[in-house]
């Protein structure tokens, strides 16, 4: 079966850097998308890794391993207005999204 | 540009209505796809239409259906409700299957 696995909550302090971790297992790879969701909201994208590295974009970086069926996002300089939840989705062979739980972010003062 | 629209915002039904869900996606997005969002499950994929077609479908009873309009609207139907079916429900558009999904803000259904 597929199956995207991510944390299911993580607390970071406000100004501090926070890395939440995805790790996929699917039929083929068309790239992975981190997206974030704050609550009673839709979606947001983030960030597209469809190669292995590193894409930076502000405060935010997503890193990809095909190889070891890994991403993380990377949240720098965190502020309050992050706490939300982070959603991990890897498209498939078909183009279908597959997507994690999602992670939910606490941002302490 | 106008971003994806759904309606409802919010439907309250009874176990055993049936029960329609709009969406109109971001002018010139000729893909759609449909999700389930229950706390704690993630976005549950219901299926995709790309031009009228339905490309992918999820794992979901039949009673759950959906269909596109020449104009890329869609349209998702779910037929006899259950309790379980209480969720919000995401429409997302995008340009091509393999390109950033762009969210509606979701339609809330509760069956009571």
């Amino acid at each position: 079966g597929q199956n995207i696995d991510q944390p299911t909550e993580m607390t970071a302090t406000e100004g501090a850097i926070v890395q939440i971790n995805c790790t996929y297992q699917t039929s083929g790879f068309n790239g992975l998308f981190w997206y974030q969701q704050h609550a009673g909201e839709a979606p947001t994208f983030l960030s597209y890794n469809v190669l292995d590295g590193l894409e930076e974009k502000g405060r935010f970086s997503s890193f990809l391993s095909r190889s070891k069926g890994y991403s993380y996002l990377l949240l720098k300089e965190l502020q309050m207005k992050d706490s939300a939840s982070y959603l991990c989705a890897v498209m498939d062979s078909n183009y279908q999204l597959i997507w994690g739980a999602g992670t939910k972010l606490i941002i302490k003062p | 540009k106008a971003g994806v629209t759904q309606t409802p915002r919010y439907l309250i039904k009874t176990r055993g209505q049936q029960v329609t869900l709009s969406c109109s996606p971001i002018s010139g997005h000729r893909s759609v796809s449909w999700y389930q969002q229950t706390p704690g499950q993630g976005l549950q994929f219901l299926f995709e239409y790309f031009s009228e077609t339905q490309r992918n479908k999820g794992n979901f009873p039949g009673r759950f259906s959906g269909r596109q309009f020449s104009n890329s609207r869609s349209e998702m139907n779910v037929s006899t409700l259950e309790l379980g079916d209480s969720a919000l429900y995401l429409c997302a558009s995008s340009a091509q299957a393999d390109t950033e999904a762009f969210f509606g803000q979701g339609t809330r259904l509760t069956v009571v």
